[in-house]
């Protein structure tokens, strides 16, 4: 299957600040979604995108597939951003399956 | 309701002892998903319905582990002599159609069972 890495891991903010979340993976794909998994453990759709950029109020993600990497960016964030944050990828070879990463935790502190 | 439905929200059981867990998915969508996820894990695949087939059924551990889905809407997980290992969250997604690739998926809230 294919491989998703997704960094950093664990992520500390101070409320207010911007950071990047970064998702490598190690095929073509043919659908990636980024979710966040709120403490209750909900997956909430974030972006669904295969490719390009997209907004969301303070959130915006971008997929570079012929690279195999998509970001997520969160800015001036807040205390209920804090979770996990999941990409998920699709092959093109292998519908049906999505693959996760293990998550990046994101704690946002006030 | 709007969303993916599942219950229940949470079941213990003892190690040994037979299972089953429910999903509802969204109104219309076709195709639907169970995954199965561990404690600091992001969810792993187990099986994938296309109306009332099971289409991929790959990720399911071992032949204690089934699913139906007989009328193409509601999907009962069905696990036989449960082990210590079972123990996650087991997660139903639904997407509109999953005959060209998934499309966006929705997941329910979960179903988190532990076995004793």
């Amino acid at each position: 299957g294919i491989q998703v890495e997704q960094s950093p891991p664990d992520l500390i903010l101070q409320e207010g600040a911007n950071s990047t979340l970064r998702c490598n993976f190690s095929d073509s794909v043919n659908n990636l979604q980024w979710f966040h998994q709120n403490p209750w453990g909900q997956l909430i759709n974030l972006f669904y995108i295969p490719s390009g950029t997209k907004q969301n109020g303070r959130l915006s993600a971008t997929t570079v597939a012929t690279e195999r990497y998509s970001l997520l960016y969160i800015s001036s964030s807040q205390t209920t951003d804090s979770g996990v944050y999941f990409c998920a990828v699709e092959g093109v070879y292998n519908f049906n399956k999505f693959y996760f990463g293990s998550g990046t935790k994101l704690n946002v502190k006030p | 309701g709007a969303g993916v439905s599942q219950t229940p929200s949470n079941k213990v059981t003892e190690k040994g002892k037979y299972v089953e867990l429910r999903c509802d998915p969204i109104s219309g969508h076709t195709a639907l998903y169970w995954y199965r996820q561990s404690l600091g894990q992001g969810p792993e695949f187990l099986i994938y319905f296309q109306g009332t087939g099971a289409a991929d059924d790959s990720g399911l551990p071992n032949d204690r582990f089934f699913a139906v889905r007989p009328e193409g809407s509601v999907s009962t997980l069905k696990i036989q002599r449960t082990e210590r290992g079972d123990s996650a969250v087991y997660l139903c997604a639904s997407s509109p159609d999953g005959q060209a690739g998934t499309g966006e998926l929705f997941f329910g809230e979960g179903s988190r069972l532990t076995v004793l």
